[in-house]
């Protein structure tokens, strides 16, 4: 069935440092991929999203690109701040062809903590 | 414009109660989820709707969860007797159609502890 598997965390950088937050997916179908961002006491939110091959999602300094030959999505922001600490989450779904159409498969979450 | 309201934030039961989570989507949002989170892992679908049609039920334990979105806006998930098991964050979302490249809006959740 369609999956997405994150790195391993937790993660804890100094502020200002590279981030990069690792996913990679399997899909039967033709996914959409989205990364969703959780922060302390509050609801899921899209941070940003890429419905097709080569297409790069962006948003408050964070990138992702959909890469179909390596099945990846991976999360980099080139200078973090402590306002980033949150559980970041990648996440799929897939059109028609999938198992997962018209839900969102998501990783296990990966934490981010920043310190000044 | 409000978002998706969701109550009670927090439940805390003895298990064989039942326990009902209701959930109000954006205005004008056809498609509603309702999602299980368990702590440290990623949102599971429950069930999705179209309008006030269950379209995917096929991870809902039917033999104690129910789930109703009457008029196809607000919708209730009830699980009756709940287990011990069923600990969790349970979510409601909704998008504008079911389109997988659409964003689901996500409401705040509903702690549940069953004790």
């Amino acid at each position: 069935g369609d999956s997405v598997t994150q790195m391993e965390g937790p993660v804890t950088l100094s502020e200002e440092a590279f981030l990069t937050i690792n996913c990679t997916y399997t899909a039967t179908g033709y996914p959409s991929l989205f990364w969703y961002v959780q922060y302390p006491g509050e609801g899921l939110q899209l941070l940003l999203k890429a419905t097709k091959a080569d297409d790069k999602g962006s948003n408050k300094g964070f990138e992702a690109t959909y890469r179909k030959e390596t099945t990846s999505f991976h999360l980099e922001k080139g200078s973090v701040q402590v306002s980033d600490s949150a559980v970041y989450f990648c996440a799929l779904s897939v059109g028609a062809g999938g198992t997962s159409y018209g839900k969102l498969t998501f990783g296990q979450g990966t934490i981010l903590t920043v310190h000044p | 414009e409000a978002g998706v309201v969701q109550s009670p934030r927090y439940k805390i039961i003895e298990k064989k109660q039942p326990v009902a989570f209701w959930c109000n989507p954006i205005s004008g949002h056809n498609t509603l989820y309702w999602y299980l989170q368990n702590l440290g892992q990623g949102p599971e679908l429950l069930i999705r709707y179209e309008n006030e049609e269950a379209v995917d039920d096929s991870q809902l334990p039917k033999d104690r969860f129910s789930a109703e979105r009457l008029k196809g806006v607000d919708s209730t998930l009830k699980i009756q007797p709940a287990e011990l098991g069923d600990s969790a964050v349970y979510l409601c979302a909704s998008s504008l159609d079911g389109r997988p490249n659409n964003e689901q809006f996500f409401g705040p959740g509903t702690r549940l502890t069953v004790l």
